[in-house]
């Protein structure tokens, strides 16, 4: 099973700002890599896949990169709705499809 | 537009039994692989549990395999989880989950339904 291993746990910074993720694979998993938004009290929502494909409706302010087992993903400026929790998630050797323990963008 | 819809959740004693409803509707529910995710309270997401479109294929996370049985009725558009044996540990969201066959994410969710395992 492939670990999945994010940082920093929590993201703190004011709205405007630049936010860089961290997600680190155990193994390669080339470009099989995701990004969820999860606001308090809802769904996962896709933001990207293939590591750097937006989903439809994302805002270009969200940007991913990577490959192998680093990646990344950035919000250029953040928003006041940007203010939630990510998840990675590798798609690549499953099952299980595995995530990562999640960041906490939170408001500074 | 894909709708997911969860049901079935609630309190249950330990040891007990619940079983989770899926209703999907918005697409061919037939020809897509179905999932099972959940999330402790507080906690990040776990894989529970997934099946294929024809329903013959299934995989269980250790945590949950000899106890929870995955299945599906494509005639109704419905997603089953069959949860036995419960345990305190098994209180969570749960939420089901599309995506594409082959190396895909999750491109459509649940709002889930609450598993609560107490005395």
């Amino acid at each position: 099973e492939i670990v999945m291993t994010q940082s920093p746990a929590t993201l703190s910074l004011s709205p405007g700002e630049r936010a860089t993720l961290s997600c680190r694979a155990s193994q390669s998993i080339s470009s099989n890599l995701a990004w969820y938004q999860q606001k308090p009290g809802q769904a996962p929502r896709l933001l990207i896949y293939d590591t750097s494909t937006r989903a439809t409706g994302v805002p270009a302010r969200f940007s991913g990169s990577g490959s192998g087992t680093e990646f990344t993903l950035t919000i250029s400026s953040l928003q006041s709705e940007d203010f939630a929790v990510y998840y990675c998630q590798q798609y690549k050797n499953w099952p299980p499809l595995t995530f990562g323990g999640g960041t906490k963008v939170e408001i500074k | 537009e894909v709708q997911l819809l969860e049901s079935g959740g609630g309190l249950v004693q330990p040891g007990g039994s619940l079983r989770l409803s899926c209703a999907a509707s918005g697409f061919t529910f037939s020809t897509y692989a179905m999932y099972w995710v959940r999330q402790a309270p507080g906690q990040g997401l776990e894989y529970v549990s997934g099946i294929n479109a024809g329903g013959r294929n299934t995989h269980y996370a250790a945590s949950v395999k000899g106890r929870f049985t995955i299945s599906r009725d494509n005639s109704k558009n419905t997603l089953y989880l069959q949860m036995s044996s419960l345990r305190a540990e098994d209180t969570a969201v749960y939420y089901c989950a599309k995506k594409n066959a082959g190396d895909y994410p999750f491109d459509n969710w649940g709002r889930g339904t609450l598993v609560s395992v107490s005395s």
